[in-house]
């Protein structure tokens, strides 16, 4: 079994901060890695699906990148904002998806 | 688009009763659904997969006999907790997809269930 790490486990920023986080996996033997950003009581939301080492994707201030060789994958907030706050996932796909604990991050205005 | 909804969003129920969650794409067909369960302070774990009119797979460790699942049409998929007991109590969350492996997993909000 996949075993995936994020870290680290809990962020606090002040507002305008940019910050990134990280996704780790020992093998690279998966199809796509996605990434979901999951607000409290929410469904979580697809953001990013990528499939290419060297893959890097944007949408709006949220960038993510991947590096299948060295096992990891990246996700970068920039300027966050109170809206930014919530759990981010990640999760290699096998066939099924191998999630990560996520990574929680905490805006303050 | 791609929007899920799951039903019932919380629900108590005693032990021994069986609960009934259902999985709904509301704006697409979904050629397979996922049911995930999530203990505190654990990540999301697979616990079946299935495609409309078969039966659905198991991971490891998932007992089919108390976790039934229905896909009986492409926008609609049951999870029922049969005999259920306070060690069945968690959050289960169930995602669509429509198309390939590759293809974005849509979320439902998820059911919090509490057995007592």
């Amino acid at each position: 079994i996949l075993n995936v790490e994020q870290s680290p486990q809990s962020l606090h920023v002040q507002e305008g901060d940019s910050t990134n986080f990280t996704c780790s996996f020992p093998s690279s033997n998966f199809y796509a890695l996605h990434w979901y950003r999951w607000e409290t009581a929410k469904s979580p939301e697809a953001l990013f699906v990528m499939t290419l080492n060297g893959d890097e994707k944007k949408k709006g201030r949220i960038s993510a990148t991947l590096n299948t060789k060295e096992g990891y994958s990246y996700l970068y907030i920039k300027g966050s904002q109170p809206e930014d706050s919530a759990t981010y996932l990640c999760a290699p796909n096998t066939g099924k998806l191998i999630f990560g604990q996520g990574t929680t991050l905490q805006v303050k205005p | 688009g791609a929007v899920v909804s799951q039903h019932p969003s919380w629900v108590i129920c005693k032990s021994g009763t069986s609960v009934k969650i259902e999985c709904r794409s509301l704006d697409f067909q979904a050629t397979t659904m996922f049911w995930y369960r999530q203990f505190p302070k654990q990540s999301l774990m697979l616990m079946a997969t299935s495609n409309e009119g078969s039966k659905a797979t198991y991971e490891q460790g998932v007992e089919k006999d108390k976790f039934l699942i229905n896909h009986a049409s492409l926008t609609l998929s049951t999870l029922t907790v049969t005999s259920a007991h306070p060690e069945d109590s968690s959050f289960y969350i169930c995602s669509a997809r429509r198309g390939g492996t590759t293809d974005t997993q849509y979320f439902g909000p998820g059911t919090r269930l509490t057995v007592l």
